[in-house]
């Protein structure tokens, strides 16, 4: 089981410009959760799909939005980017029936020029 | 307001000396409490959650609901310990909140 799969690892991109992420969770969980850890900081929960919903949200703006597919694997996309989004994106899985407990990507870090 | 707060950046301890790392929280409800530990190169991981109330690599953890506080201890500390640790709390749906993290640097 290779746990949770992020793409792309880096990219860089201009303000103004839209970004996709992706995430693939670990075999057999059905929710994931994405967070954007800036530099020096904890990560910061931005939202959790389960059943291709989103089922819970932090204190982002709408320019932030995702996707769940039917195969559990989810998109972050963002819009209109601003300096300030530079920052690591964390993507967890988890089971929602299960355990309480997050299983981490590596991240996909994020560069906005 | 949810919070979780980890008063120290950096802590530097010899190999065989205690280490305390300090979590405070505040949460309007019952959270659960937990850390995860982050290791050089390596991806954001559960050390050990307090509903378990296990000791993981030495490490133990009680969750103090007077004080709202969550510190992480081990009685000797090792140089494989030397990590970034995160204390974090969870509602029930697997929302976490993550404290800035503490990098603990295990000397030899």
């Amino acid at each position: 089981d290779a746990g949770v799969t992020q793409s792309p690892t880096h990219l860089i991109k201009t303000r103004g410009q839209q970004v996709t992420l992706r995430c693939s969770p670990k075999s057999g969980h059905d929710t994931v959760s994405w967070y954007q850890q800036a530099l020096g900081q904890g990560p910061q929960f931005i939202f959790q799909y389960y059943e291709e919903e989103e089922r819970q949200r932090g204190n982002f703006p709408d320019r932030f939005s995702g996707h769940q597919f039917p195969n559990y694997s989810s998109e972050l996309n963002v819009n209109a980017l601003l300096l300030g989004d530079s920052a690591l994106y964390l993507c967890a899985s988890s089971l929602s029936s299960g355990a309480n407990v997050l299983t981490f990507g590596a991240g996909s870090r994020l560069t906005v020029l | 307001a949810q919070r979780v707060t980890q008063p120290e950046k950096l802590l530097s301890v010899f190999k065989g000396a205690p280490v305390e790392l300090k979590c405070n929280y505040s949460y309007s409800g019952s959270p659960e409490l937990f850390w995860y530990v982050q290791y050089s190169r390596q991806r954001l991981q559960l050390l050990l959650r307090h509903i378990s109330r296990e000791s993981i690599k030495g490490f133990t953890a009680d969750l103090n609901k007077g004080e709202t506080s969550f510190h992480l201890k081990k009685p000797f500390a090792q140089e494989e310990d030397s990590a970034m640790y995160y204390c974090a709390l969870s509602n029930n749906f697997n929302k976490f909140y993550f404290g800035s993290g503490t990098k603990l640097n295990v000397k030899p």
